[in-house]
């Protein structure tokens, strides 16, 4: 089975300042997708960014960047210029094709951005 | 597109009783899940459907636990003999089939099992 983790369970940044939220994952298989959601505070799942194994660049979605390490097994997320509405829950997730397409959550890393 | 939608938003139930859970998912998405959230935790997978096939169950669903999705439209998963331990969020995700691995989760159905 697989396994993602997060070692931060907790972090801030102060608004417009930049943070790098932490995730590795053990697999063996080669083909595979690792995605960041975001939980707002009572509200719904929502994808913030999405990297397909095979590919070596790393994705990048307007604020969001990854830095996808395959080798080291290793999904990091960027935030740059940090906004008040990115204060979330932040969760990692990996997903095998041929699994049926269901995601693997990590346990979250709950951010705060603060004034 | 309305996006996924859940129903009810929230439950609170007696132990022994049983819940129902309704999911609508996005039109014309053919793939249906379903997750657990328990609290400080990421979501678990529970099962999944493509079109009205179910075609994988976790080892997390119990045999109290049953979900259909008769038409392939709206999937309802049943909790029978509710225990205190099944307290948590059941999320609904849905995805297209030109696009499998993108999942569009709805805002969850929170049970609290007395």
């Amino acid at each position: 089975a697989q396994t993602v983790t997060q070692s931060q369970p907790e972090m801030s940044v102060q608004e417009a300042e930049t943070v790098t939220l932490s995730c590795t994952y053990d697999t063996s298989e080669n083909n595979y997708y690792l995605f960041w959601y975001k939980q707002p505070p009572s509200r719904q799942m929502i994808l913030v960014i999405r990297q397909e194994a095979y590919k070596q660049q790393n994705a990048t979605e307007n604020r969001f960047s990854v830095n996808f390490q395959k080798a080291a097994k290793s999904f990091s997320l960027k935030i740059s210029d940090s906004q008040l509405g990115d204060t979330a829950m932040y969760f990692c997730a990996f997903m095998k094709p041929n699994s049926g397409y269901a995601l693997n959550f990590g346990k979250g890393t709950s951010l705060l951005v603060t004034p | 597109d309305t996006g996924v939608s859940q129903d009810p938003r929230h439950k609170i139930t007696k132990r022994g009783q049983n819940v129902t859970f309704r999911c609508d998912p996005i039109s014309e998405h053919n793939r249906l899940y379903w997750y657990r959230q328990t609290l400080g935790q990421g979501p678990e997978f529970l099962t999944y459907f493509q079109n009205e096939a179910q075609l994988e169950k976790s080892r997390l669903l119990s045999d109290r636990f049953s979900a259909e999705r008769p038409k392939g439209s709206f999937s309802t998963l049943e909790i029978q003999r509710t225990e205190q331990g099944d307290s948590a969020m059941y999320l609904c995700a849905s995805s297209p089939p030109t696009a499998q691995e993108t999942q569009y989760f709805g805002p969850g159905t929170r049970l609290l099992v007395l």
